[in-house]
């Protein structure tokens, strides 16, 4: 029930589309959802999340979809970039005094121009 | 740069031995988390201190132990090191214990051999 599932493991797109990376849970508690970057030798870094009282959520060129009754929700890249070449991890937390964070499992975002 | 620093960078020791990882949270946040990052076991939540005080545990071998410091730094103890332990082990830090942001340090990278 602590799982988060995301899809697809690897991405190929082109420069200017839009990448789509996507994830489900199954903790109805989950109420918050954040989606961290990563680049090869670095740190995750938060890049934007959402509650689970918002539909969408966009900042700049990335877009969350949250479906709360699917349990599902995604990252929109539009007009990706080659610096946008990094692993996504989608995420979910509950609130409760501590913040113990579920992660997806990942997806290698390739931006080829 | 996340403001969260670990050391050392780099690990390299044998099955059987004891490492000490260091992370300075940023300044002012009060919460430490611990993670693991293995290619087969993705991103794996370890433990949280708060102000000193533990407040939540993941998958967190016994062979492994944390504390944080009045001066809010922490340490990270795995002992007994199997090849299996060799991975990226992440600090990250937040505000206070309810903050949902979460700022990742730039990793130790452990391998044992």
């Amino acid at each position: 029930q602590q799982q988060v599932k995301q899809s697809p493991q690897s991405l190929i797109v082109q420069k200017g589309g839009i990448s789509i990376i996507n994830c489900a849970y199954e903790n109805t508690a989950f109420d918050y959802f954040p989606w961290y970057q990563q680049f090869p030798g670095k740190g995750p870094a938060l890049l934007i999340a959402i509650r689970p009282d918002v539909s969408e959520k966009k900042e700049g060129r990335f877009t969350i979809s949250f479906n709360k009754s699917a349990k599902q929700f995604s990252l929109h890249i539009m007009d990706s970039q080659p610096g946008d070449s990094a692993t996504y991890f989608c995420a979910a937390s509950i609130q409760g005094g501590y913040q113990k964070v579920t992660f997806g499992t990942g997806t290698k975002l390739q931006v080829i121009p | 740069d996340s403001g969260v620093t670990q050391t050392p960078k780099h690990l390299i020791t044998a099955t059987g031995q004891r490492v000490t990882l260091r992370c300075s949270p940023r300044s002012g946040d009060l919460s430490v988390y611990w993670y693991q990052q293995s290619l087969d076991q993705g991103l794996q939540f370890l433990i949280q201190y708060y102000n000193g005080e533990e407040r939540a545990k993941g998958n967190i071998l016994e062979r492994f132990s944390a504390q944080q410091f009045p001066d809010l730094h922490s340490e990270l103890n795995l002992s007994s090191l199997e090849l299996g332990d060799s991975a990226l082990y992440f600090c990250a830090s937040s505000r206070g214990i309810g903050s949902r942001e979460q700022y990742f340090g730039p990793g130790t990278r452990l391998t044992v051999t």
